[in-house]
C-alpha cells in the first residue's frame, strides 16, 4: 500500500537547523511531489512547500522563504524538509503528505514532532 | 489567521446532519476545487472529500461536499461517535499556494 514514513522526533535549540525524512514506499516515487504541511500544539495546519521528485523543482510558502529547503534522493525513495535559524515558534508537528500540485494530499506521512527550546 | 473561514466548533447528536462551512475567495475557492481533510485525535490528516464533492474510496456516503461560488461546506448525515474529529477546508490559491481553513472540531453529543 501507499505510504510514507517519517524520521523521529526532534529537539533543537533556537537557531540551529533540523531535518526531517519522508520515505515513500507503495508508488513510484518520482511520479508525485511531495508537500510539506505543519501544525503547532493546538492550531490548524499551515502547508510549507512542494518538491517534485523527478525535477528536484520546488515552490515555497511565501512565510518560509529563505528558512526552508526541500531536497530529495530519489535512489532510496526519500524526501527531506529542512528548516533553519529555528525559533520556538516553529515547534509543531511536520507532515509530509503526497499530492501533485493542484490536487489533492493523499496519503500523509505519520508526523514528525520538532521541539525547539533552550 | 487562516485565509479560508471555518466555524471553530460544531456539534450534533447520533443520526444526525451537521454541516460545516468553509468561506474564501475569488482567488482560492471562486477558480479552484475545495478538499476536505478529517483528522481524528493524535493521528495525521486523511483525506475525505476532493475535487468538491468526490470521495476517496473508503469513505462512507454519509460524508459530501459541495461549493458555491467562493464557499464551500461538508455535509456529514447519520452522524456517528466516530465522526468526532478536526475537519479542514483546503483550496489552492492562484498563485499556486495551498490554503486552509482554521479547522473545525466536530463534537457528537
Amino acid at each position: 500500500q501507499v505510504q510514507l514514513v517519517q524520521s523521529g522526533a526532534e529537539v533543537k535549540k533556537p537557531g540551529a537547523s533540523v531535518k526531517v525524512s519522508c520515505k515513500a514506499s507503495g508508488y513510484t516515487f518520482t511520479s508525485y511531489d511531495i508537500n510539506w504541511v505543519r501544525q503547532a500544539t493546538g492550531q490548524g495546519l499551515e502547508w510549507m512547500g512542494w518538491m517534485n521528485p523527478n525535477s528536484g523543482n520546488t515552490g515555497y510558502a511565501q512565510k518560509f522563504q529563505g528558512r526552508v529547503t526541500m531536497t530529495r534522493n530519489t535512489s532510496i525513495s526519500t524526501a527531506y524538509m529542512e528548516l533553519s535559524s529555528l525559533r520556538s515558534e516553529d515547534t509543531a508537528v511536520y507532515y509530509c503528505a503526497r499530492g501533485r500540485i493542484g490536487s489533492r494530499f493523499d496519503p500523509w506521512g505519520q508526523g514528525t514532532l520538532v521541539t525547539v527550546s533552550s | 489567521q487562516s485565509v479560508l473561514t471555518q466555524p471553530p466548533s460544531a456539534s450534533g447528536t447520533p443520526g444526525q446532519r451537521v454541516t460545516i462551512s468553509c468561506s474564501g475567495s475569488s482567488s482560492n475557492i471562486g477558480s479552484n476545487y475545495v478538499y476536505w481533510y478529517q483528522q481524528l485525535p493524535g493521528t495525521a490528516p486523511k483525506l475525505l472529500i476532493y475535487r468538491n464533492n468526490q470521495r476517496p474510496s473508503g469513505v462512507p456516503d454519509r460524508f459530501s461536499g459541495s461549493k458555491s461560488g467562493t464557499s464551500a461546506s461538508l455535509a456529514i448525515s447519520g452522524l456517528r461517535s466516530e465522526d468526532e474529529a478536526d475537519y479542514y477546508c483546503a483550496a489552492w490559491d492562484d498563485s499556486l499556494s495551498l490554503v486552509f481553513g482554521g479547522g473545525t472540531k466536530l463534537t457528537v453529543l
